[in-house]
């Protein structure tokens, strides 16, 4: 069974400053996604990344994935009081008898301060 | 609008009641999925289905059962439920497989007493 693990688990920091996230697999990812969730509503896809090495950016927002396929991190710039929320990496499996499946790792809170 | 609805968003049941909650999406997406998402564990698939009468087992499907019978609904159902199936649950959809941009619901807080 896939792990994924992420960290930290908690953050809190002040508006303006700089952050990262990070999510490690305990396998190559098929297809690694990242997700925001406010309070009260689902989860909203903010990116899927595929292949090893590949970096993609979000207005603020920095996503990368690791050479060997098996972590990413996320990173903001000037955090602002918005991007407030619970992050999620997911592994969406492909191929085999795992097609379909989705594994979620466990989430970071990050709490802007104003 | 395009969407996921569920329903309840809310319910306080007792243990051993059977429940089940709907959950229907206006997208014409043939993959739907159930999570249930705790404090400190993030989301865990229960069940997803990749088109009508295709279901299968995500990483936590023991006390709960599906069914697909129509492409746009996939309810949820626990036949008796427990203590530990209080939680939040989530229904997401999305065209063709997990791969693609999953669109969630709004949750449903379930209380087992």
């Amino acid at each position: 069974t896939q792990l994924l693990e992420q960290s930290p688990q908690f953050l809190s920091i002040q508006e303006g400053e700089n952050l990262t996230v990070y999510c490690n697999s305990s396998s190559v990812f098929s297809s690694l996604q990242w997700y925001r969730q406010e309070p009260g509503e689902g989860p909203v896809l903010l990116v899927t990344v595929v292949t090893g090495g590949e970096v993609k950016k979000l207005k603020r927002l920095t996503f990368q994935f690791g050479d060997a396929r098996k972590d990413s991190s996320l990173h903001i710039t000037a955090a602002q009081t918005g991007d407030t929320g619970l992050y999620l990496c997911a592994d969406a499996n492909a191929g085999g008898t795992s097609y379909g499946k989705l594994t979620f790792g466990q989430g970071t809170i990050l709490t802007v301060h104003p | 609008e395009a969407q996921v609805t569920q329903n309840p968003r809310y319910l306080i049941t007792v243990t051993g009641k059977k429940l089940t909650v709907t959950c229907s999406q206006n997208m014409n997406h043939e993959y739907m999925s159930w999570y249930r998402q705790d404090p400190g564990l993030g989301l865990r698939q229960i069940y997803y289905s990749m088109n009508v009468e295709v279901t299968d087992k995500g990483d936590v499907p023991e006390g709960y059962k599906v069914s697909r019978k129509e492409k746009r609904n996939f309810p949820l159902i626990l036949e008796s439920p427990s203590p530990n199936q209080t939680s939040l649950y989530f229904c997401a959809s999305s065209e063709t497989s997990g791969w693609e941009t999953q669109y969630f619901g709004p949750g449903t807080r379930l209380l087992v007493l």
